[in-house]
């Protein structure tokens, strides 16, 4: 257990809708990170929070958006869904700063879009 | 250019045998980290092995070995005594220090590793 908590871990919908998907951090770590994993992209980073504010935004779409809260958890608001936009979405957490930490990853939320 | 780069898309090992999973990277930087990450077909991603750029000795986590070259800029991944439980995605990523303190990780496409008893 990565201690990063994920929720939905599924998640149906179709296409057009809006959806958010949540993100608790590790006890601690004000970092928090969203990835997005499809079998033809890979691995991309999204964007990047950091207590409260946000860090570095990546191949992130203008349809997708984020935040994070005062208590330090995430939302990823994904709106006019498309069927690409079925992924596995993954949040992770760090102690910020250091090139020396590893991301702990949450367990992934499974999006799929009809 | 790819920042992070994986060559072998899938590979198939004989169980107890060592394996080696390539990985070069790109940067600029003097300081940076290297990490490991293995998926199951679960979908976790677990966290196997860290190698920083000032570290002089090569990593180790059990089985786990990194094989750093830093002059070559590759971060190879050694896994002793391969096991059946060892059949996963492995991703090779980088942790570098960019504009406005942003340090996340930046991933390879990953090998596909099946180990064969």
């Amino acid at each position: 257990d990565s201690g990063v908590t994920q929720t939905p871990k599924h998640l149906i919908t179709a296409t057009g809708q809006r959806v958010t998907l949540r993100c608790s951090p590790r006890s601690g770590d004000l970092s928090v990170y969203w990835y997005q994993q499809s079998l033809d992209q890979g691995l991309q980073f999204l964007i990047q929070y950091y207590n409260g504010e946000e860090r570095a935004k990546g191949n992130i779409l203008e349809r997708f958006s984020a935040q994070q809260f005062p208590d330090l958890h995430s939302e990823l608001n994904l709106s006019s869904l498309e069927l690409g936009d079925s992924a596995l979405y993954f949040c992770a957490s760090s102690r910020t700063g250091l090139n020396t930490g590893e991301l702990f990853f949450g367990e992934g939320s499974r999006l799929t879009v009809l | 250019a790819q920042k992070i780069t994986q060559t072998q898309p899938g590979m198939f090992v004989q169980e107890k045998e060592a394996v080696t999973l390539d990985c070069t990277y790109d940067t600029s930087d003097q300081s940076y980290g290297l990490f490991w990450y293995k998926q199951p077909s679960s979908g976790e991603m677990i966290f196997l092995i860290y190698q920083g750029s000032y570290d002089e000795q090569n990593a180790t986590e059990g089985r786990y070995s990194l094989n750093f070259q830093k002059a070559r800029k590759s971060a190879n991944l050694v896994i002793s005594a391969s096991q059946l439980g060892d059949s996963a995605m492995y991703f090779c990523a980088m942790r570098e220090s960019r504009a406005g303190g942003a340090d996340g990780l930046t991933f390879g496409k990953g090998t596909h590793l099946i180990i064969q008893p």
